[in-house]
């Protein structure tokens, strides 16, 4: 079974901190994305990346960045977390070049206060 | 008007009873139809998956897409207590590295 592995399951951060939220997996999957879900607001993705030091924005980019140094592990940085980044964030990844079977990690609830 | 809108719910069933969630969306480019089951505290998983128009069945899950209509559907036949859990519709062009278009999702709750 493909398994996606997010670092955290919860994490608290003060405001202003920078956050480093990790996702590694482990079927030499091509593609590997960020979304965040939120009540009432669903999920939204972030950024995604389809090859290694590859990135491209997503629908809500602003206030995050990516990298992907390895095939198998996709980071999403908070540069200086804010309250409105308070989320449930999802890893996921595909494979090959159509992404309508998605494999998500189980997710890291932050809350920045 | 929003490119994919889904009943924000939340449902509740009795066991046993047939539950239908359903899609509509705007966009004419969207030829793969998606259902993802997210289980409380995990990330969502791939539950249906059909491409253009038609019906889809595996067990006891029908999936339908209408394209003329731009609605997609997901029926539930004897609905278990284990079938609770928020449902995602999601839908794509086809072309390679498309993006998915999520809906919000909807709760459902089988009481046994």
């Amino acid at each position: 079974d493909v398994k996606v592995t997010q670092s955290s399951r919860y994490l608290v951060k003060r405001t202003g901190e920078k956050v480093f939220l990790e996702c590694v997996q482990d079927m030499d999957h091509e593609n590997m994305f960020w979304y965040r879900q939120d009540p009432g607001l669903g999920l939204r993705l972030i950024y995604f990346s389809y090859d290694v030091k590859m990135k491209e924005k997503g629908d809500i980019p602003e206030g995050y960045s990516v990298s992907r140094e390895k095939k198998e592990r996709f980071s999403l940085i908070l540069e200086s977390a804010s309250t409105n980044q308070t989320s449930m964030y999802l890893c996921a990844s595909s494979f090959g070049l159509s992404n309508e079977k998605l494999f998500f990690g189980s997710g890291t609830q932050l809350s920045v206060l | 008007q929003k490119e994919v809108e889904q009943d924000p719910g939340p449902l509740s069933v009795p066991e046993g009873a047939i539950v239908s969630l359903n899609c509509t969306y705007s966009n004419s480019a969207f030829q793969y139809f998606m259902w993802y089951r997210q289980y409380s505290r995990k990330g969502p998983e791939l539950l249906m998956y059909t491409y253009s128009s038609g019906n889809k069945e595996d067990g006891r899950f029908t999936a339908q897409v209408d394209k003329s209509s731009k609605y997609i559907s997901l029926f539930i036949r004897d609905s278990q207590p284990s079938d609770s859990a928020t449902y995602l519709c999601a839908m794509s062009p086809s072309g390679a590295n498309s993006k998915l278009t999520f809906g919000k999702g909807i709760t459902l709750s089988v009481r046994p």
